[in-house]
């Protein structure tokens, strides 16, 4: 089955620890990119990939590393959590560079910072 | 800069039919894609809109005028589950999507 697939669906940790979520897609997708969900602000992407080795930051990247050593993986890292990254967490894949292509989202990660 | 406009809510009837709008300003416009979203959940692909025009798929139709940053999401025979969140995304190059904040949609009986 075609999907993306992110781990930990849920956390809960404390300040300065840190972490790392994963995602993974089976559909070779070139394109991957993160997102954080909060209320009254909508999705905004934090980082994106166009191929392995290439990455780029997004609208809101500060506090947040990505890496992209394989085409299937594309984990999200807090070095230092803080509270204000509490937040619901996508990752989602796309075919390919070139626009209209459809983005296929994980099922979300819910992250608390204490 | 990028700027996408939608309602924040919207409420509607079982059986009825409801247009969201959304506006949008981007540097660089590569299609307009539709997205719903339950609570909780991952955003599922509804509609992409790159020409002019309207596209329909099934009780879903969407509109794209691009001379007016301008489209909308039609549903038709609305269902209770229907009853989600639903995000404009304006595609603006490579596959960047840049989301509105979302419509809540409550389809009440």
């Amino acid at each position: 089955e075609a999907q993306v697939t992110q781990n930990p669906r849920y956390l809960i940790t404390v300040t300065g620890k840190k972490l790392t979520v994963t995602c993974s897609q089976n559909m070779n997708h070139e394109y991957m990119s993160w997102y954080r969900q909060d209320p009254g602000l909508g999705l905004r992407q934090i980082y994106y990939s166009m191929n392995v080795e290439v990455t780029d930051k997004g609208d809101v990247p500060e506090g947040y590393k990505v890496s992209r050593k394989e085409k299937r993986n594309f984990p999200l890292i807090l070095e230092s959590p803080s509270p204000n990254q509490t937040s619901l967490y996508f990752c989602a894949s796309s075919p390919g560079t070139a626009g209209g292509t459809e983005a296929f989202f994980g099922q979300g990660t819910r992250l608390t910072v204490v | 800069g990028q700027n996408i406009d939608q309602p924040t809510e919207m409420t509607a009837t079982e059986g009825a039919i409801v247009q969201i709008n959304c506006t949008y300003q981007t540097s660089g416009f590569n299609g307009l894609f539709w997205y719903q979203q339950h609570a909780g959940e991952a955003p599922t692909f509804l509609s992409y809109n790159v020409l002019d025009g309207l596209e329909e798929k099934g009780r879903f139709s969407s509109f794209l005028s691009r001379s007016k940053g301008y489209s909308y999401l039609l549903l038709k025979e609305l269902q209770m589950k229907d009853s989600a969140s639903y995000l404009c995304a304006a595609n603006s190059g490579y596959s960047t999507l840049t989301f509105g904040k979302g419509t809540m949609l409550l389809v009440s009986p």
